[in-house]
C-alpha cells in the first residue's frame, strides 16, 4: 500500500488567516485528489491535481479559495484561503489504489483545520 | 442521503455480535466500495463490488449489491472493539476516477 503523509495533522487557525497542506506520496502518482469533511459530514471532492496542469475543481469551489499546487509527482499542497468558521474541516488527500478506472483510493491521516 | 444514504446512522453492539450497515444510492454505478474511518482520521478502503456482482467476502466481511433496488449492505461478523469507526459506502470510478460520493456513513461502536 501506499504511503501518504500530511502535514500538519491538526492546527487552529484565526480568521482571514490562510494554510497551506501539504500532500507526500511515496510513489509517482499522475492525479492526486484533495477532499474535505466537514464536521459530522461526509467527505467532498474539492479538486483533482494534475501534475504539470491546472487543478480541476468541482462544483461549490474555486481556485482563489483553494489553491493548489503540483509541483511534481509526489506532492501536493492545498491552501485554504481567508478562512471562516465553516472552513473547519478536515481535508483529505488521496491517490489511486489500483487502475484510476475502479475509483479506489488511499487517503492520507488528514489535516483537521479548527479556525476561530 | 447518501448517493446514497446510510442506515442506521449510528450502531451499537457488543463484541462477538454482528453488524449490518446499509447503503442507498441514486444513480447506476460502475461498482461501489466501503472504507472505514477511525475517529476522525484517514479512510481506509475495505471492499470494492462490481455491479455485476451481488456479493463479495473478504475475511469477516460480506458485502451484498443489488443493482435493482439501488442498495448494498455491509456484514461485520463477529466483531470485535477495533471495529469501533464510522463506514462510509462510495460509489464514483469508471470515467470519474478518484471523484467518489461518499454517503453519510455509519457510526459503529462495539463495546467490550
Amino acid at each position: 500500500s501506499a504511503v501518504i503523509s500530511q502535514k500538519p495533522s491538526r492546527d487552529i487557525c484565526q480568521r482571514g488567516t490562510s494554510l497551506t497542506i501539504q500532500c507526500q506520496v511515496d510513489s509517482q502518482v499522475t492525479m492526486m485528489f484533495w477532499y474535505r469533511q466537514q464536521p459530522g459530514q461526509s467527505l467532498t471532492l474539492i479538486a483533482t491535481a494534475n501534475q504539470g496542469s491546472e487543478a480541476t475543481y468541482e462544483s461549490g469551489f474555486v481556485i482563489d479559495k483553494f489553491p493548489i499546487s503540483r509541483p511534481n509527482l509526489t506532492f501536493s499542497t492545498l491552501t485554504v484561503s481567508n478562512m471562516s468558521p465553516e472552513d473547519s474541516s478536515i481535508y483529505l488527500c488521496s491517490i489511486p489504489r489500483t487502475s484510476y478506472a475502479s475509483g479506489e483510493l488511499f487517503f492520507g491521516e488528514g489535516s483537521r483545520l479548527t479556525v476561530l | 442521503s447518501q448517493q446514497g444514504e446510510e442506515d442506521p446512522q449510528a450502531l451499537s453492539i457488543q463484541e462477538g455480535e454482528n453488524a449490518t450497515m446499509n447503503c442507498s444510492y441514486k444513480t447506476s454505478i460502475n461498482n461501489l466500495q466501503w472504507y472505514r474511518q477511525n475517529s476522525g482520521r484517514g479512510l481506509v478502503h475495505l471492499i470494492l463490488i462490481r455491479s455485476n456482482e451481488r456479493e463479495k467476502h473478504s475475511g469477516r466481511l460480506r458485502v451484498t449489491l443489488d443493482t435493482s433496488k439501488k442498495s448494498s449492505s455491509l456484514l461485520i461478523t463477529a466483531s470485535r472493539a477495533a471495529d469501533t469507526a464510522s463506514y462510509f459506502c462510495a460509489t464514483g470510478g469508471g470515467t470519474s476516477y478518484g471523484k467518489l460520493t461518499f454517503g453519510q456513513g455509519t457510526i459503529l461502536t462495539v463495546h467490550p
